[in-house]
């Protein structure tokens, strides 16, 4: 079975605060990505990762920052919690080789910054 | 920029009945289109993906896809109440995904 497994669930920070959320997948897929979620907003693109070592910007990147040492580990980092980064997180990957080019999604990490 | 519209709703059904959730698409270049269904609280999760013009039919789902109308769709029929849900529609280009806001579906009893 396919999985995508986010570190946490739920996470509480303070203002200020480093945080790192881990993802990790089991399916040797090439891309990874993270979203972040907000009602009224939709997925909206964080970073995204095509292999090792490599990183792209995507619509929301300021603030955060990826590490994507090993091919199945991609980790959003947030330099200094703000109030307005309390979000729903959702990780993801995807293969340009596989049938459909579909993304999965790891469970999510709700993220509460006081 | 590239955007995906989604009819926002809610949308109400009562069970039993067909859903029709609706999707367009800024990009002519968009090589797959997809629709996920988010259950609150939950991640997404691929119902159906559809790349060529036409219908495809999975049991109860039926996505359509008009690429020269870049519009895609997406019919429920024997609407259930654990179709309840928001529903995501993504196109694909390159490797990069796009999503609209979501559709809300509430199916009553």
């Amino acid at each position: 079975d396919v999985k995508v497994t986010q570190s946490s669930r739920y996470l509480v920070k303070r203002t200020g605060e480093k945080v790192f959320l881990e993802c990790v997948q089991d399916m040797d897929h090439e891309n990874m990505f993270w979203y972040r979620q907000d009602p009224g907003l939709g997925l909206r693109l964080i970073y995204f990762s095509y292999d090792v070592k490599m990183k792209e910007k995507g619509d929301i990147p300021e603030g955060y920052s990826v590490s994507r040492e090993k091919k199945e580990r991609f980790s959003l980092i947030l330099e200094s919690a703000s109030t307005n980064q309390t979000s729903m997180y959702l990780c993801a990957s995807s293969s340009p080789g596989q049938d459909t080019g579909e993304l999965f999604f790891g469970e999510g990490s709700r993220l509460t910054v006081l | 920029q590239k955007e995906v519209e989604q009819n926002s709703g809610p949308l109400s059904v009562p069970e039993g009945a067909i859903a029709s959730l609706n999707c367009t698409y800024s990009d002519r270049g968009s090589q797959s289109f997809f629709w996920y269904r988010q259950y609150s609280g939950k991640s997404p999760e691929l119902i159906m993906f559809i790349y060529s013009n036409g219908d495809k039919e999975d049991g109860r789902f039926t996505a359509q896809l008009n690429k020269a109308s870049q519009y895609v769709s997406l019919l429920i029929r024997d609407s259930q109440p654990s179709d309840s849900a928001t529903y995501l529609c993504a196109f694909l280009t390159g490797n990069q995904f796009y999503f609209g806001t979501g559709t809300s579906l509430t199916v009553i009893p």
